[in-house]
């Protein structure tokens, strides 16, 4: 069954760091990996999605990397603002593209 | 842009009360999901459907049914609320195996029940 763990769980750094954020997942059979955006008492808005046959995608200041055969994933996030501070969550989908198995998620604080 | 949306930001019920969440995408989707996320818990898949009228169990469905009749409509139902299902429920759609099947969420309704 698949497992992802997320680390760490909670991070806080003052404005303008370059920071981290780690997923693991147990299986490497997968279709894709998502990263997530939540802010406290909302849904979740999608930040990047990997296909299982890429190593790597950007948007802006963030950039996603994959490692399929070691099982992990890493979302850079380049000066960060207080605006970024939220929780990150990563998931990925089985090889039928059906069911996403989530991380706990890294709980983010960008201290001004 | 995708959008999915949710009938209900915050829903208060009573124990035994029978609850229908509804959930619509509008993006012709195949598969939509329905979650529910609780403090240390993180997300857990109550159920999905990846067609019309199609649907399976996920991690908890005990207590949940579920109802897909038309493909941008996913309805959870609550047979007969308990307190332990106070929870925020959170909708989403991907598009399916073969068009990146990125996974969209709705806004999520906070249900509680008293």
């Amino acid at each position: 069954k698949q497992e992802v763990t997320q680390i760490p769980a909670a991070l806080s750094v003052p404005e303008g760091e370059n920071l981290v954020l780690n997923c693991s997942f147990t299986d490497s059979a997968i279709y894709n990996l998502q990263w997530f955006r939540q802010d406290p008492g909302k849904g979740l808005t999608s930040l990047l999605l990997i296909q299982s046959s890429q190593r790597e995608q950007t948007s802006g200041r963030l950039n996603a990397s994959l490692d399929k055969s070691s099982g992990r994933s890493t979302l850079y996030i380049a000066a960060s603002q207080p605006g970024d501070s939220a929780t990150y969550l990563c998931a990925v989908s089985g090889n039928y593209g059906q069911n996403f198995v989530f991380g706990p998620g890294t709980r983010l604080s960008v201290l001004p | 842009d995708v959008k999915v949306t949710q009938s209900s930001r915050y829903l208060v019920k009573r124990t035994g009360e029978k609850v229908f969440l509804e959930c619509v995408q509008d993006m012709d989707h195949e598969n939509m999901f329905w979650y529910r996320q609780d403090p240390g818990l993180g997300l857990r898949l109550i159920y999905f459907s990846y067609d019309v009228k199609m649907k399976e169990k996920g991690d908890i469905p005990e207590g949940y049914s579920v109802s897909r009749e038309k493909k941008e409509r996913f309805s959870l139902i609550l047979e007969s609320a308990s307190t332990n299902q106070t929870s925020m429920y959170l909708c989403a759609s991907s598009s399916g195996q073969g068009h990146y099947n990125e996974q969209f969420f709705g806004p999520g309704t906070r249900l509680t029940v008293l």
